[in-house]
């Protein structure tokens, strides 16, 4: 039930875009995203839920393809502090539990 | 208002030792959801305890335990440690489960030698 992460790894300039997804092999019930720095925790950016509603960073967004069971995560305009470990969790529908992918390492360089 | 805390931030064991891990969750959130991370394999999902019960597992050996208070804090315990059980172990709290935004604790390293 591990939710597919790509790309696995990506570098950026800043100022560049770029392009997470992440998909299930079961239909979804929702997509979570989180980003983790460093050391740190994982914070989170924003939640889709089947039906539409989103709920998030405000300079983030996302797709939610419930037929495709994927979704996307756009960083337009990257900054330094965009850099981290990206990771998608996913709830199935009917199994309420959120499992996450193996992440995406982003790079923001200057 | 307070973060999600964990107790203890690093340990170190032995191999065949237990160890038990603590999370106090956000004031009023009923959901504690543990996760170890280890490089590689990105966050595995243990447990989620709701109100005292544990309403979902995920693919691990019995050796990991779980158990929730009345006043929503958890405890994790990992019997006969081995090698392999070395990870960051994360806890997340949210009002109602996996619908809800998740706040992550910072993590106890453990190190099992």
């Amino acid at each position: 039930q591990q939710p597919v992460q790509s790309p696995q790894a990506v570098i950026l300039r800043e100022g560049e875009d770029a392009v997470i997804n992440c998909s299930s092999s079961k239909a979804l019930y929702s997509v979570h995203w989180y980003r983790q720095k460093h050391g740190e925790a994982p914070v989170f950016l924003m939640i889709l839920l089947k039906g539409g509603e989103q709920k998030g960073h405000e300079k983030i967004s996302a797709s939610f393809n419930e037929k495709k069971q994927q979704s996307s995560l756009y960083l337009t305009a990257s900054q330094l502090s965009y850099s981290g470990t990206y990771f998608c969790g996913t709830e199935n529908t009917g199994f309420q539990k959120l499992v996450f992918g193996t992440g995406t390492r982003l790079l923001v360089s200057p | 208002k307070a973060g999600v805390t964990q107790t203890p931030r690093y340990l170190i064991k032995t191999r065949g030792q237990q160890v038990t891990l603590s999370c106090s969750p956000i004031s009023g959130h009923r959901s504690v959801s543990w996760y170890q991370q280890t490089p590689g394999q990105g966050l595995q999902f243990l447990f989620e305890y709701f109100s005292e019960t544990q309403r979902n597992k995920g693919n691990f050996p019995g050796r990991f335990s779980g158990r929730q208070f009345s006043n929503s804090r958890s405890e994790m315990n990992v019997s006969t440690l081995e090698l392999g059980d070395s990870a960051l172990y994360l806890c997340a709290s949210s009002r109602a489960g996996a619908q809800d935004t998740q706040y992550f604790g910072p993590g106890t390293r453990l190190t099992v030698l």
